[in-house]
Protein backbone atom coordinates (compact mmCIF):
# COMPACT_ATOMS: atom_id res chain seq x y z
CA UNK A 1 0.00 0.00 0.00
CA UNK A 2 2.85 2.36 -0.82
CA UNK A 3 1.96 5.63 -1.56
CA UNK A 4 4.53 7.23 -3.45
CA UNK A 5 7.10 4.17 -4.92
CA UNK A 6 10.53 5.11 -6.71
CA UNK A 7 12.92 2.23 -8.54
CA UNK A 8 15.27 2.16 -8.35
CA UNK A 9 16.39 2.32 -4.83
CA UNK A 10 20.34 2.24 -5.95
CA UNK A 11 21.79 3.09 -9.06
CA UNK A 12 25.58 2.85 -9.76
CA UNK A 13 26.60 3.56 -13.45
CA UNK A 14 29.49 4.99 -15.13
CA UNK A 15 29.72 8.65 -16.79
CA UNK A 16 28.32 8.96 -19.98
CA UNK A 17 25.51 6.77 -19.64
CA UNK A 18 21.73 7.09 -19.94
CA UNK A 19 19.74 6.26 -16.96
CA UNK A 20 15.77 6.02 -16.00
CA UNK A 21 14.20 6.25 -12.32
CA UNK A 22 10.27 5.83 -12.28
CA UNK A 23 7.98 7.12 -10.05
CA UNK A 24 4.31 6.37 -9.09
CA UNK A 25 1.87 7.21 -7.22
CA UNK A 26 -1.33 5.73 -5.80
CA UNK A 27 -2.77 8.61 -3.98
CA UNK A 28 -4.78 10.05 -6.65
CA UNK A 29 -2.98 13.33 -6.92
CA UNK A 30 -2.93 15.30 -10.04
CA UNK A 31 0.45 16.98 -9.49
CA UNK A 32 3.74 15.44 -9.09
CA UNK A 33 7.33 16.85 -8.64
CA UNK A 34 11.18 15.66 -8.93
CA UNK A 35 13.80 16.98 -6.61
CA UNK A 36 17.20 16.42 -6.04
CA UNK A 37 18.96 16.26 -2.89
CA UNK A 38 23.17 16.94 -2.78
CA UNK A 39 25.77 15.29 -0.75
CA UNK A 40 24.81 18.38 1.72
CA UNK A 41 21.85 17.13 2.09
CA UNK A 42 20.25 20.53 0.14
CA UNK A 43 17.05 20.09 -1.21
CA UNK A 44 16.06 21.48 -4.72
CA UNK A 45 13.22 21.18 -6.70
CA UNK A 46 14.09 20.07 -10.14
CA UNK A 47 10.11 19.69 -11.89
CA UNK A 48 7.10 19.34 -11.53
CA UNK A 49 3.89 18.16 -13.47
CA UNK A 50 0.18 18.68 -13.51
CA UNK A 51 -2.23 16.48 -15.16
CA UNK A 52 0.73 15.35 -17.45
CA UNK A 53 2.04 18.53 -18.38
CA UNK A 54 5.34 20.67 -17.12
CA UNK A 55 4.44 23.22 -14.83
CA UNK A 56 7.97 23.66 -13.44
CA UNK A 57 11.44 23.07 -14.89
CA UNK A 58 14.33 24.92 -12.20
CA UNK A 59 17.35 25.43 -14.40
CA UNK A 60 17.56 21.93 -15.12
CA UNK A 61 20.23 20.90 -17.73
CA UNK A 62 18.50 19.32 -20.58
CA UNK A 63 20.39 16.09 -19.99
CA UNK A 64 17.32 15.42 -17.77
CA UNK A 65 14.02 14.86 -19.28
CA UNK A 66 10.79 14.34 -17.51
CA UNK A 67 8.20 11.89 -18.71
CA UNK A 68 4.45 11.59 -17.31
CA UNK A 69 2.85 8.83 -19.66
CA UNK A 70 -0.37 9.38 -17.30
CA UNK A 71 -1.05 11.33 -13.61
CA UNK A 72 -0.02 8.57 -11.57
CA UNK A 73 3.39 8.27 -12.83
CA UNK A 74 6.52 10.63 -13.43
CA UNK A 75 9.58 9.08 -14.84
CA UNK A 76 13.03 10.94 -14.89
CA UNK A 77 15.57 10.35 -17.83
CA UNK A 78 19.31 11.49 -17.38
CA UNK A 79 21.65 11.28 -20.51
CA UNK A 80 25.22 11.19 -20.55
CA UNK A 81 25.40 10.88 -17.18
CA UNK A 82 28.09 13.15 -15.07
CA UNK A 83 29.97 13.53 -11.95
CA UNK A 84 27.87 15.80 -10.46
CA UNK A 85 24.63 14.36 -10.64
CA UNK A 86 25.69 11.90 -7.94
CA UNK A 87 22.58 12.53 -5.40
CA UNK A 88 19.78 11.21 -3.72
CA UNK A 89 16.54 11.99 -6.05
CA UNK A 90 12.98 12.14 -4.41
CA UNK A 91 9.67 11.96 -6.50
CA UNK A 92 6.78 13.78 -4.59
CA UNK A 93 2.77 14.30 -5.19
CA UNK A 94 0.41 16.21 -4.34
CA UNK A 95 -3.16 17.43 -5.22
CA UNK A 96 -3.82 20.50 -6.94
CA UNK A 97 -5.12 22.83 -4.58
CA UNK A 98 -8.80 23.46 -4.26
CA UNK A 99 -10.17 26.80 -3.39
CA UNK A 100 -9.06 28.71 -0.98
CA UNK A 101 -6.01 26.24 -0.07
CA UNK A 102 -3.13 27.55 -1.33
CA UNK A 103 -1.14 24.32 -0.69
CA UNK A 104 -1.29 20.79 -0.17
CA UNK A 105 0.91 18.65 1.31
CA UNK A 106 3.33 16.53 -0.44
CA UNK A 107 4.37 13.25 -0.45
CA UNK A 108 7.51 11.75 -1.36
CA UNK A 109 9.08 8.88 -2.08
CA UNK A 110 11.89 6.93 -0.81
CA UNK A 111 14.50 8.40 -2.87
CA UNK A 112 17.12 7.33 -5.63
CA UNK A 113 20.35 7.22 -4.43
CA UNK A 114 22.01 7.62 -7.48
CA UNK A 115 25.77 7.30 -7.79
CA UNK A 116 27.92 8.35 -10.86
CA UNK A 117 31.58 6.78 -10.66
CA UNK B 1 14.34 37.60 -3.32
CA UNK B 2 12.64 35.08 -2.23
CA UNK B 3 14.70 32.80 0.84
CA UNK B 4 14.53 30.64 4.07
CA UNK B 5 17.23 30.63 6.17
CA UNK B 6 18.07 27.75 9.19
CA UNK B 7 20.68 29.01 10.57
CA UNK B 8 21.87 26.20 12.54
CA UNK B 9 23.22 23.13 10.00
CA UNK B 10 23.76 20.91 13.47
CA UNK B 11 21.94 20.96 16.66
CA UNK B 12 22.38 18.35 19.35
CA UNK B 13 20.94 18.27 22.34
CA UNK B 14 20.61 15.79 25.41
CA UNK B 15 17.38 14.10 25.96
CA UNK B 16 14.93 15.58 27.92
CA UNK B 17 15.95 19.02 27.36
CA UNK B 18 13.85 21.64 25.02
CA UNK B 19 15.06 22.08 21.55
CA UNK B 20 14.48 25.06 18.93
CA UNK B 21 15.07 24.59 15.40
CA UNK B 22 14.65 28.37 13.78
CA UNK B 23 13.58 29.35 10.37
CA UNK B 24 13.37 32.62 9.06
CA UNK B 25 12.09 33.57 5.71
CA UNK B 26 11.87 36.54 3.01
CA UNK B 27 8.89 36.10 1.06
CA UNK B 28 6.60 38.44 -0.40
CA UNK B 29 2.91 38.48 0.60
CA UNK B 30 1.78 35.65 2.85
CA UNK B 31 3.55 32.64 2.65
CA UNK B 32 2.27 29.06 3.89
CA UNK B 33 4.81 27.59 6.19
CA UNK B 34 5.97 23.69 6.88
CA UNK B 35 8.09 21.90 8.98
CA UNK B 36 9.06 18.66 6.89
CA UNK B 37 11.54 15.87 8.78
CA UNK B 38 13.79 13.09 7.82
CA UNK B 39 15.13 10.30 9.55
CA UNK B 40 17.78 8.24 8.58
CA UNK B 41 17.61 6.93 5.31
CA UNK B 42 14.03 7.28 4.84
CA UNK B 43 11.56 9.70 2.97
CA UNK B 44 10.62 13.14 3.47
CA UNK B 45 7.61 13.63 5.39
CA UNK B 46 5.08 16.18 6.52
CA UNK B 47 5.28 17.04 10.34
CA UNK B 48 3.51 20.09 10.41
CA UNK B 49 1.68 23.16 8.14
CA UNK B 50 1.03 26.19 10.37
CA UNK B 51 -2.31 27.11 9.32
CA UNK B 52 -3.31 23.33 11.03
CA UNK B 53 -2.30 24.65 13.77
CA UNK B 54 -1.29 21.55 15.20
CA UNK B 55 0.73 19.30 17.55
CA UNK B 56 3.05 16.47 16.08
CA UNK B 57 4.96 14.02 17.89
CA UNK B 58 5.36 16.88 20.88
CA UNK B 59 6.49 19.52 18.34
CA UNK B 60 4.78 22.81 17.64
CA UNK B 61 5.68 25.87 15.56
CA UNK B 62 4.10 29.43 15.62
CA UNK B 63 4.43 31.83 12.64
CA UNK B 64 5.68 35.04 13.68
CA UNK B 65 4.51 37.85 10.90
CA UNK B 66 6.53 40.51 12.67
CA UNK B 67 9.69 38.96 12.36
CA UNK B 68 9.31 36.48 9.73
CA UNK B 69 9.85 33.59 11.47
CA UNK B 70 8.95 30.12 12.08
CA UNK B 71 10.95 28.42 14.95
CA UNK B 72 10.22 24.95 15.47
CA UNK B 73 10.02 23.62 19.08
CA UNK B 74 9.49 20.13 21.40
CA UNK B 75 9.70 20.72 25.07
CA UNK B 76 11.97 17.52 26.02
CA UNK B 77 13.43 15.95 23.57
CA UNK B 78 13.52 12.15 22.76
CA UNK B 79 16.06 9.85 21.20
CA UNK B 80 13.89 8.95 18.04
CA UNK B 81 13.67 13.13 17.27
CA UNK B 82 17.31 12.58 15.93
CA UNK B 83 16.72 13.54 12.21
CA UNK B 84 17.15 16.63 9.46
CA UNK B 85 14.31 18.54 9.87
CA UNK B 86 13.50 21.00 6.47
CA UNK B 87 11.45 24.37 6.67
CA UNK B 88 9.50 25.09 3.75
CA UNK B 89 7.99 28.71 3.25
CA UNK B 90 6.03 28.94 -0.02
CA UNK B 91 3.93 31.85 -1.59
CA UNK B 92 3.39 29.86 -4.59
CA UNK B 93 0.01 27.52 -5.30
CA UNK B 94 -0.68 25.13 -7.89
CA UNK B 95 2.14 23.06 -8.83
CA UNK B 96 5.02 24.80 -7.43
CA UNK B 97 7.51 22.97 -5.62
CA UNK B 98 8.46 23.49 -2.34
CA UNK B 99 11.43 25.59 -1.54
CA UNK B 100 13.40 24.74 1.02
CA UNK B 101 15.81 25.80 3.63
CA UNK B 102 19.14 24.01 4.25
CA UNK B 103 17.94 21.78 6.69
CA UNK B 104 19.19 21.60 10.38
CA UNK B 105 20.14 17.72 11.42
CA UNK B 106 18.83 17.47 15.60
CA UNK B 107 21.11 14.93 17.37
CA UNK B 108 19.69 13.80 20.52
CA UNK B 109 22.36 12.57 22.84
CA UNK B 110 20.79 10.08 25.63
Amino acid sequence: DTAVSQTPKYLVTQMGNDKSIKCEQNLGHDTMYWYKQDSKKFLKIMFSYNNKELIINETVPNRFSPKSPDKAHLNLHINSLELGDSAVYFCASSQWPGQGVMRETQYFGPGTRLLVL
Amino acid sequence: AQRVTQPEKLLSVFKGAPVELKCNYSYSGSPELFWYVQYSRQRLQLLLRHISRESIKGFTADLNKGETSFHLKKPFAQEEDSAMYYCAPSSGGGADGLTFGKGTHLIIQP
